[in-house]
């Protein structure tokens, strides 16, 4: 298995560009997440979706974000505008869904997204 | 409020020690804890996960204890290498199970 697919792995861009990131999630795996990294702030979840569904978005920081499943292969994040406070290295992550919750995250290698 | 703290300060070990890595929580009750490794410019990568009922985790030279009363995981390496080298991550289950929040991470160094 491939593992999560990001794409691109870096963008720069200048602020009030919309920029959009890409995931592929492993085959069979129902659950999706984004995270965005910080040294500030650490690891935080930004949004996760179960079997295509959005579940929990209420770490999108604000409207300028917006995250979209299309299928259970696929998923964006973007970002319209940009701001230099965005920059960060964002993950996507995904799980496969059992009972009990105990659900290991596989994750990408990241996009680290550069805002001037 | 609800905190995960993991050591903030980098840990420096010798080569063939033991290193012991803290993380503690306030505020949440989780079913379960899970440490990831990271390497630069990498993502976290799962080691191992204990459930609230358990008290112990061993994988290979990887050992996981799980305190709820005190709201602590500590996390065991032994026989430590410099491979073993990276930031160390806790995350625990928040409010149901697929929402994991981590830690922010303790810098392992081991030096040979």
């Amino acid at each position: 298995d491939a593992g999560v697919i990001q794409s691109p792995r870096h963008e720069v861009t200048e602020m009030g560009q919309e920029v959009t990131l890409r995931c592929k999630p492993i085959s069979g795996h129902n659950s999706l997440f984004w995270y965005r990294q910080t040294m500030m702030r650490g690891l935080e979840l930004l949004i996760y979706f179960n079997n295509n569904v959005p579940i929990d978005d209420s770490g999108m920081p604000e409207d300028r974000f917006s995250a979209k499943m299309p299928n259970a292969s696929f998923s964006t994040l973007k970002i319209q505008p940009s701001e230099p406070r965005d920059s960060a290295v964002y993950f996507c992550a995904s799980s496969s869904t059992g009972t009990g919750g105990a659900d290991t995250q596989y994750f990408g290698p990241g996009t680290r997204l550069t805002v001037l | 409020s609800q905190k995960i703290e993991q050591n903030s300060e980098a840990l420096n070990i010798q080569e063939g020690k033991t290193a012991t890595l803290t993380c503690n929580y306030t505020n949440y009750s989780p079913a379960y804890l899970q440490w990831y490794r990271q390497d630069p410019g990498r993502g976290p990568v799962f080691l191992l996960l204990i459930r609230e009922n358990e008290k112990e985790k061993r994988k290979e030279r990887l050992k996981v204890t799980f305190d709820t009363t005190l709201k602590q995981s500590l996390f065991h390496i032994t026989a430590s290498q410099p491979a073993d080298s990276a930031t160390y991550l806790c995350a625990l289950v928040a409010e149901y199970g697929n929402k994991l929040v981590f830690g922010a991470g303790t810098i392992l160094r081991v030096k040979s």
